[in-house]
């Protein structure tokens, strides 16, 4: 069954520095997310993005906050300057166009010191 | 603002009861309502939806009910199991313009042996 990856599974940074968070979305879906959770808190969406440009973003993603797809599979978060309120899990998901479901991947739990 | 949330933060049962998880929704436009379950240490996973139209939809154990008129939403879940322990988010999805799911608060379910 396809699902969608995501690497590292952990990754601890010194607040100030630069993440890439990376995701692989299933193949033929053509909208992709990323949400984040702080521990015991809501999923909270950060952006979609869609026919290769962000289709739209919440008050979370700001200037801090990127995203790309560099190529024809991979699906990146880049965190400039972390700040130790950064530290959460961070989830991709992708879907189909016009669909409710969403999959998700396990998650890069970030952990900001 | 927030548009969706829940009435109850945990829930308790036993096994092979009845469970009900309930959820307030703010924004009449969205096009489907949508149930995830999260187990410990994963991404959320697509339980059921509902189009915005519907009043009732019903899968495998599990029956979503949908009331336009107070804007409540509500996931049943029939003869309870361990595997049924888990957080349970109640989303929405509109899919004019941009595809943007956003989940509300979530509830804490526990089955009790």
């Amino acid at each position: 069954e396809p699902e969608v990856t995501q690497t590292p599974s952990h990754q601890v940074t010194q607040m100030g520095q630069e993440v890439i968070l990376r995701c692989v979305p299933i193949s033929n879906h053509l909208y992709f997310y990323w949400y984040r959770q702080i521990l015991g808190q809501k999923v909270e969406f950060l952006v979609s993005f869609y026919n290769n440009e962000i289709s739209e973003k919440s008050e979370i993603f700001d200037d801090q906050f990127s995203v790309e797809r560099p190529d024809g599979s991979n699906f990146t978060l880049k965190i400039r300057s972390t700040k130790l309120e950064d530290s959460a899990m961070y989830f991709c998901a992708s879907t189909r166009q016009g669909n409710t479901e969403a999959f998700f991947g396990q998650g890069t739990r970030l952990t900001v010191v | 603002g927030e548009s969706v949330g829940l009435h109850l933060p945990t829930l308790s049962v036993q096994e092979g009861d009845n469970s009900i998880i309930n959820c307030a929704y703010s924004n009449s436009a969205s096009d489907y309502f949508i149930w995830y379950k999260q187990e410990s240490g994963k991404g959320p996973q697509f339980i059921i939806d509902i189009r915005s139209n519907m009043d009732k939809r019903q899968g495998q154990r599990v029956t979503v009910l949908l009331n336009k008129t107070v804007k409540h939403l509500s996931l049943q879940i029939a003869a309870t199991q361990p595997g049924d322990s888990a957080v349970y988010f109640c989303a929405e999805i509109l899919f004019q313009g941009a595809q943007k799911l956003v989940f509300g608060q979530g509830t804490r379910l526990t089955i009790n042996p």
